[in-house]
Parts: C-alpha cells; sequence; structure tokens
C-alpha cells in the first residue's frame, strides 16, 4: 500500500539551531515529491517539487532533497517566524493523486 | 493574483443537520481539489474536479457527501446529515493542470458537530 511516513512528529529547537525533517515514501511510480507549509488555522503553502533522486531545491533557510526513498527538508539557521507545520505529499505516477503525511510540527525558540 | 476563497471559515451544527461550503478557486484554474484534515493528520482528498467534470471521488461518502462544481468555477461541498466523525478542517485548492502540481489552498472552513 502507498504511504507516507514523517518524523519526528514534533521538534523544537532553538533559533539558529539547524536540523532535518524526513519523508520517508512508499509509492508505486513516484510523480513528485511535494513539501507544504501549513500555519495554524491556513492551509497549506507550496514550498518544493521534488521529481527525481538526486534532485535538491532551496528557499531563503529551507532544502529540500530526494533519495529513492525518502526525501529530508534541511533547515538551516531556523527562526521563529519558520515555525509551522511542514507536510510532504507524494503523487503517483498513475493517477497524479497526492499521498499525504501526517506532518512534523516544528517550533523555533527565540 | 487573488487567491483561493472558501466561506464560511467556521460552522458548528448538531449531528444530522446539513452544511454546505463554497470555495471560488484562482482565476484560470481548471483543477479544483476539496480536502478533509482532521486534527494532526495531513489532508485526505475527497473529490477532485477537472473543469466541471469529476476525475476522483474515490474517497468520498457518497451516502452524505455530495459536491458540484458550477461552471468550471466555484464550487460546493455539502454534508447531509452531518455525523460527530465529520468535525474537521475542508479545505478546498485550485491547480492549473490536473498533474498533482503545485496546489494552492483556501483558509478551509472548521466543522464543528455537536
Amino acid at each position: 500500500e502507498d504511504q507516507v511516513t514523517q518524523s519526528p512528529e514534533a521538534l523544537r529547537l532553538q533559533e539558529g539551531e539547524s536540523s532535518s525533517l524526513n519523508c520517508s515514501y512508499t509509492v508505486s511510480g513516484l510523480r513528485g515529491l511535494f513539501w507544504y507549509r501549513q500555519d495554524p488555522g491556513k492551509g497549506p503553502e507550496f514550498l518544493f517539487t521534488l521529481y527525481s533522486a538526486g534532485e535538491e531545491k532551496e528557499k531563503e533557510r529551507l532544502k529540500a532533497t530526494l533519495t529513492k526513498k525518502e526525501s529530508f527538508l534541511h533547515i538551516t539557521a531556523p527562526k521563529p517566524e519558520d515555525s509551522a507545520t511542514y507536510l510532504c505529499a507524494a503523487a503517483r505516477d498513475s493517477n497524479y493523486q497526492l499521498i499525504w503525511g501526517a506532518g512534523t510540527k516544528l517550533i523555533i525558540k527565540p | 493574483e487573488a487567491g483561493v476563497a472558501q466561506s464560511p471559515r467556521y460552522k458548528i451544527i448538531e449531528k444530522r443537520q446539513s452544511v454546505a461550503f463554497w470555495c471560488n478557486p484562482i482565476s484560470g484554474h481548471a483543477t479544483l481539489y476539496w480536502y478533509q484534515q482532521i486534527l494532526g493528520q495531513g489532508p485526505k482528498l475527497l473529490i477532485q474536479f477537472q473543469n466541471n467534470g469529476v476525475v476522483d471521488d474515490s474517497q468520498l461518502p457518497k451516502d452524505r457527501f455530495s459536491a458540484e462544481r458550477l461552471k468550471g468555477v466555484d464550487s460546493t461541498l455539502k454534508i447531509q446529515p452531518a455525523k460527530l466523525e465529520d468535525s474537521a478542517v475542508y479545505l478546498c485548492a485550485s491547480s492549473a493542470h490536473a498533474g498533482g502540481d503545485e496546489q494552492y489552498f483556501g483558509p478551509g472552513t472548521r466543522l464543528t458537530v455537536t
């Protein structure tokens, strides 16, 4: 069965303390791996799409990477405004439906 | 560019009552999605429209949920009758194409069924 698992469920960091979030996926025929950010009371906001193993994308303090089994969202020197829930989702090649993980709640303390 | 609009933002109803949610996607976006998000979980796709046709409704509880997209633009999602387990945030999203690419989400409607 296709599934996406994110870890950890929650992560507390001090401002400036770099870390990584993990997204493991089991999808037959991956079309793309997506990262979204969700703030409380809002809908998810698109961050990145990765299409092939070895691909990397960056945006400000965030960098997403992809292997054949997992994706990482690296956050470098985070700030309190980076606090949010980060969701990853995998798109099947067959029907393009997104399979979502449960998210990692990131809290950055000043 | 205006984002995805949803209304209402919050709704409280009693079980067995009916409720309807409205969504206006980004202008020109052909694909519209309705998701259900329960606290602490990722979004669950309920239905996907391509223009005004249904692409995927395999996870829509059709005995109580219905959705339509008139003229390929606005969409409404209805629940009748509501159950306690329907308490969740209902998210509408749109994308330019049907390929699962970048989706733009509205703020959601938080439904509480008592």
